[in-house]
Order: structure tokens, then C-alpha cells, then sequence
């Protein structure tokens, strides 16, 4: 019963390097989704999918990019990590309800906590 | 814009005690809204949800209702227990994307 399954749990990054977090689903979601959470500020989202191949950007998208070639895989790419991405980070998916809508009913994985110095 | 408001915290209760934590919303059109709540060290899970006016959502114990004319939807429990403290996260769904509030600590001493 894995659910929603991020990876890695804890993460230290330099200034300027690249890393993927990874997120997987056995759920078959259509939806899935990246948040940051940060102290004060609860969630906040980053980008998200509605299926393969499709993706769109949330609130804070900027220096994150995503793309969702599988049903099951959503991995959050940071290119050029900055001090202002050390975060919490959370995937969550989704089913879509009949007709496509999206019900809100979302499934957490545990979390990434990035820290970038 | 789109935006949740939550009570600050922490709340500080004792067992038994009775909780409300306010919440309100601003939203186009009329979106669902879930009350979900995160435990120590993990990540968010689903406490409740109401999809239309007047609707009330329940679980564990867990209640608040959809309330259009006020644009809120505040948590409720008649008696709390140390296992409710948790950090609890009012939110809103409209299309595709998903709002949340800042969160709010609940402490409840024995």
C-alpha cells in the first residue's frame, strides 16, 4: 500500500547544482502536483499535471521544472538551485472525477526537505 | 485573488476541551473546500471536505460546514484528545489548483 512516494527525505545542495526530486503513484491519479511548504506560509503550489504529457504551472513556479512522461512519475527538477528553494517540498495526486474535474481530494507523499547553502 | 485565512497559532487546549479554529475564503465561482491536517514529520492527509453551500463535512469526530454567505468553512470538535494536536490546513479547489491557508499548531495537554 505505497501510496504516494517521494525520494529523496532529506537533501543538501551548493548554490548553482541541479538535483530531481522524485515522486511516484500506484494510485493511477491523472492528478498529480508539487508543493513547498514553508514556515507561516502553508502550501504553496508549484506546478502540476492532469495526465501525461500535460502540465501546467501553479502559484511559484519559477526555477522548477517538471514533465510527466508515465502516469505513475512526476520528478520536480531544480537546475540552478538558490538558498530561497530550501524548503519542504510535497507531492500529491489526485483522481479526476467523471468529465475531467478535478475533485481536490488530495494524497500526500511524506515530504523533501531541501536545504540549499 | 484566491486566498484561504486561518486563525494564527498555536491553540493551546486541554483534553476535553472544545475547539474551533476559523477559516475563511475568497474564490470565483464556488469551489470545494477540505479541511486536511498534518502530523509530526508527515505530510498532509484529508480530514474533511464539502463540495456545496450548506453542506457539512465530518470525520473523527471533525466537523465544519460550507457556509457561502460568510465565504467560510471553520473546524470544529466537541471534545478534543492529546492525539488531535496537529497542525491543521484550511483549503480551497477551483479548476485545477488547490489553495491553502498558513496552518494552524493545535496543542492539547493531558
Amino acid at each position: 500500500n505505497a501510496g504516494v512516494t517521494q525520494t529523496p527525505k532529506f537533501q543538501v545542495l551548493k548554490t548553482g547544482q541541479s538535483m530531481t526530486l522524485q515522486c511516484a503513484q500506484d494510485m493511477n491519479h491523472e492528478y498529480m502536483s508539487w508543493y513547498r511548504q514553508d514556515p507561516g506560509m502553508g502550501l504553496r503550489l508549484i506546478h502540476y499535471s492532469v495526465g501525461a504529457g500535460i502540465t501546467d504551472q501553479g502559484e511559484v513556479p519559477n526555477g522548477y521544472n517538471v514533465s510527466r512522461s508515465t502516469t505513475e512519475d512526476f520528478p520536480l527538477r531544480l537546475l540552478s538551485a538558490a538558498p530561497s528553494q530550501t524548503s519542504v517540498y510535497f507531492c500529491a495526486s489526485s483522481y479526476l472525477a467523471s468529465g475531467g474535474a478535478n475533485t481536490g481530494e488530495l494524497f500526500f507523499g511524506e515530504g523533501s526537505r531541501l536545504t540549499v547553502l | 485573488g484566491n486566498s484561504v485565512t486561518q486563525m494564527e497559532g498555536p491553540v493551546t487546549l486541554s483534553e476535553e476541551a472544545f475547539l474551533t479554529i476559523n477559516c475563511t475564503y475568497t474564490a470565483t465561482g464556488y469551489p470545494s473546500l477540505f479541511w486536511y491536517v498534518q502530523y509530526p514529520g508527515e505530510g498532509l492527509q484529508l480530514l474533511l471536505k464539502a463540495t456545496k453551500a450548506d453542506d457539512k463535512g465530518s470525520n473523527k469526530g471533525f466537523e465544519a460546514t460550507y457556509r457561502k454567505e460568510t465565504t467560510s468553512f471553520h473546524l470544529e470538535k466537541g471534545s478534543v484528545q492529546v492525539s488531535d494536536s496537529a497542525v491543521y490546513f484550511c483549503s480551497h479547489t477551483g479548476g485545477f489548483k488547490t489553495i491553502f491557508g498558513a496552518g494552524t499548531r493545535l496543542f492539547v495537554k493531558a
